[in-house]
């Protein structure tokens, strides 16, 4: 089945500890984004990439990483420089001649 | 730079029309687009609509567009308990996808 997936689904921080979130597509995609989600808020972008070996910073990339060395995956790692980092990330992947795909989200609690 | 809002908030009654609305900024957008989030999942792609369409329907979903005041709503007719959810309108301009902080449907019996 053609999908993106998103893995864990429940990560656990420990503080000053670097975690890096999965985002895997086999859409053949060329776009893809990782998104934060508060309680009770919407989606703001931390992190997009229109092509491999290369990505821009969303609106909130500070304390985030992320690589695209090849297609099919776009991994995040929340670093110990982002200093509240527990909330939901989801990753998407889009085309220019599609919408956009979502996978089922990461929740990351620093403990 | 883009920016997409929308009210936070509806309530409606089972049966009745709900109306969300949103307005956005990027008038090189190519793509709208509405999403449905039901609690701890991602997102669901509900419908979405191209740039030089006015209106589109799917089923119980209308989508009508202004371009001319920027303005994008979705109308779900005969509204059902499970329609409870938060509602993102989202635009795809020429590299980014850009989210509107979401509407809040509450639907009652």
């Amino acid at each position: 089945d053609g999908g993106i997936t998103q893995s864990p689904k429940y990560l656990f921080r420990k503080e000053g500890q670097n975690v890096t979130l999965s985002c895997e597509q086999n859409l053949n995609h060329d776009a893809m984004y990782w998104y934060r989600q508060d309680p009770g808020q919407g989606l703001r972008l931390i992190y997009y990439s229109q092509i491999v070996n290369d990505f821009q910073k969303g609106d909130i990339a500070e304390g985030y990483s992320v690589s695209r060395e090849k297609k099919e995956s776009f991994p995040l790692t929340v670093t110990s420089a982002q200093k509240n980092p527990t909330a939901f990330y989801l990753c998407a992947s889009s085309s220019l001649a599609t919408e956009a795909f979502f996978g089922q989200g990461t929740r990351l609690t620093v403990v | 730079g883009e920016d997409v809002e929308q009210s936070l908030f509806l309530s409606v009654r089972e049966g009745d029309s709900s109306v969300i609305n949103c307005t956005y900024t990027d008038s090189s957008s190519t793509y709208l687009y509405w999403y449905k989030q039901e609690p701890g999942a991602g997102l669901q792609l509900l419908t979405y609509i191209f740039s030089n369409m006015d209106m589109k329907q799917d089923q119980r979903l209308t989508v009508l567009l202004n371009k001319k005041d920027k303005h994008l709503s979705l109308r779900i007719a005969d509204t059902q308990t499970g329609d409870s959810a938060i509602y993102f309108c989202a635009e795809k301009g020429f590299q980014k996808l850009v989210f509107g902080t979401g509407t809040r449907l509450l639907v009652s019996p």
